[in-house]
């Protein structure tokens, strides 16, 4: 059972742009929300995280915005840059991390 | 101040071998945790281990697949007779006591099953 799903599969932004991940869950258990990026060939970096008592929380230019009663969240990336083509994956955790299926992010010079 | 360590970072095994991965938790560490990633997929969880305890197996294969974190040494994920179907990512990450939901994971084994 994915119980926690993410959005779009893919995504191609051009520098300076913003880029949006979006991820929803299912399980009201869930209390910690992570995300992380995985460059090829490493293994997934935390990247910022929010419980679900904070609607927003920021980090240079990485933003999560949080929807409890839509028990949806979201990952915005300002100001995209070409090294921040990863893999991104949003997480939650209950008693175990449980992962989204990953957005791969392209960002054109 | 090395980070989760794990060993080898490249696996090749032809069917019906044993497998042996490696990981060994950032110091100060006591929870580890394993994942398989396949190709173009997520991290799907495996096996939840504290020291010389396994917390939470859910995730592994009833047959093949054990998982140890002893009280001395790295935790080590054994596939026993691999078959094609093995060859994946596999993921190791710790986390603190007192911060459990921060997990840092490792670069990962590559197992290659021929």
């Amino acid at each position: 059972q994915q119980q926690v799903k993410q959005s779009p599969q893919s995504l191609i932004v051009q520098k300076g742009g913003i880029s949006i991940i979006n991820c929803a869950y299912e399980n009201t258990a869930f209390d910690y929300f992570p995300w992380y990026q995985q460059f090829p060939g490493k293994g997934p970096a935390l990247l910022i995280a929010i419980r679900p008592d904070v609607s927003e929380k920021k980090e240079g230019r990485f933003t999560i915005s949080f929807n409890k009663s839509a028990k949806q969240f979201s990952l915005h990336i300002m100001d995209s840059q070409p090294g921040d083509s990863a893999t991104y994956f949003c997480a939650a955790i209950s008693s175990r991390l449980t992962f989204g299926e990953g957005t791969q992010l392209t960002v054109n010079p | 101040n090395a980070g989760v360590m794990q060993n080898p970072r490249h696996l090749v095994r032809r069917r019906g071998q044993e497998a042996r991965l490696r990981c060994s938790p950032m110091k100060g560490h006591s929870h580890v945790y394993w994942y398989r990633q396949l190709p173009e997929e997520g991290l799907k969880f495996m096996v939840y281990l504290q020291k010389e305890n396994i917390i939470d197996e859910s995730g592994m294969p009833k047959e093949r697949f054990s998982a140890e974190f002893p009280k001395e040494g790295p935790s080590i994920l054994r596939i026993q007779q691999v078959v094609r179907g093995d060859s994946a990512a596999y993921f190791c990450a710790s986390s603190s006591f007192t911060e459990g939901e921060k997990l840092f994971f490792g670069s990962g084994t590559q197992l290659s099953v021929l």
